[in-house]
């Protein structure tokens, strides 16, 4: 079976930096994907992880250890626009194959 | 415009009735998958159509079918609907590796 743990809401104060954490267990493991997803819109696309390491992009960045099954997404220097879901997802297979998606992270950011 | 385009935006049909979601991938896609998402619930996977052919099943009840044409785009056919069915239908598409999954705008349906 597959299983990606987030957790389900975090807070935090605009302009300030927050971690969104990922832990995951599948039968494989070809890459992970981080989404936001507004409410009641479609998951967009924020960034790709498949080797060990930190990748940067503008104020997102993303972590992945393979050997712990872990994940994180970096938020710096909050707006309030940020204020969505954070979408973990692996791919377990490689090529086209389906994203197993965790349950999302809301995340409210406050004045 | 993510170039995903899914038809109707909004359904709203009673219990027992049957529907019809409709998904055309980005230009050059071979790949649809559709997604189910509830309230307060994470995207499920339904089903994946590669190339005209089902490549992957997920958690699909045997209510709900779907094809993908020639052309690629895809329809989903869920019939003998019920209320728990009401949720939002995402098909997405990939050109496959890191390039990520492009997701449509989404099908909100409502059982009444």
């Amino acid at each position: 079976g597959q299983n990606i743990d987030q957790p389900t809401e975090m807070t935090a104060t605009e302009g300030a930096i927050v971690q969104i954490n990922c832990t995951y267990q599948t039968s494989g493991f070809n890459g992970l994907f981080w989404y936001q997803q507004h409410a009641g819109e479609a998951p967009t696309f924020l960034s790709y992880n498949v080797l060990d390491g930190l990748e940067e992009k503008g104020r997102f960045s993303s972590f992945l250890s393979r050997s712990k099954g872990y994940s994180y997404l970096l938020l710096k220097e909050l707006q309030m626009k940020d204020s969505a879901s954070y979408l973990c997802a692996v791919t377990v297979h490689s090529g086209n194959t389906p994203l197993v998606f965790g349950k999302g992270t809301r995340l409210s950011v406050i004045a | 415009d993510s170039g995903v385009t899914q038809t109707p935006k909004h359904l709203i049909t009673a219990t027992g009735q049957r529907v019809t979601l409709r998904c055309s991938p980005r230009s050059g896609d071979l790949s649809v998958y559709w997604y189910q998402q509830s309230l307060d619930q994470g995207l499920q996977f339904l089903i994946q159509y590669y190339n005209g052919e089902e490549r992957a099943k997920g958690n699909i009840l045997e209510r709900f079918s779907a094809q993908q044409f020639p052309d690629l785009h895809s329809e989903l056919n869920l019939s003998s609907l019920e209320l728990g069915d009401s949720a939002l239908y995402f098909c997405a598409s990939n050109q496959g590796g890191r390039t990520g999954y492009t997701f449509g705008s989404g099908t909100r349906l409502t059982v009444v």
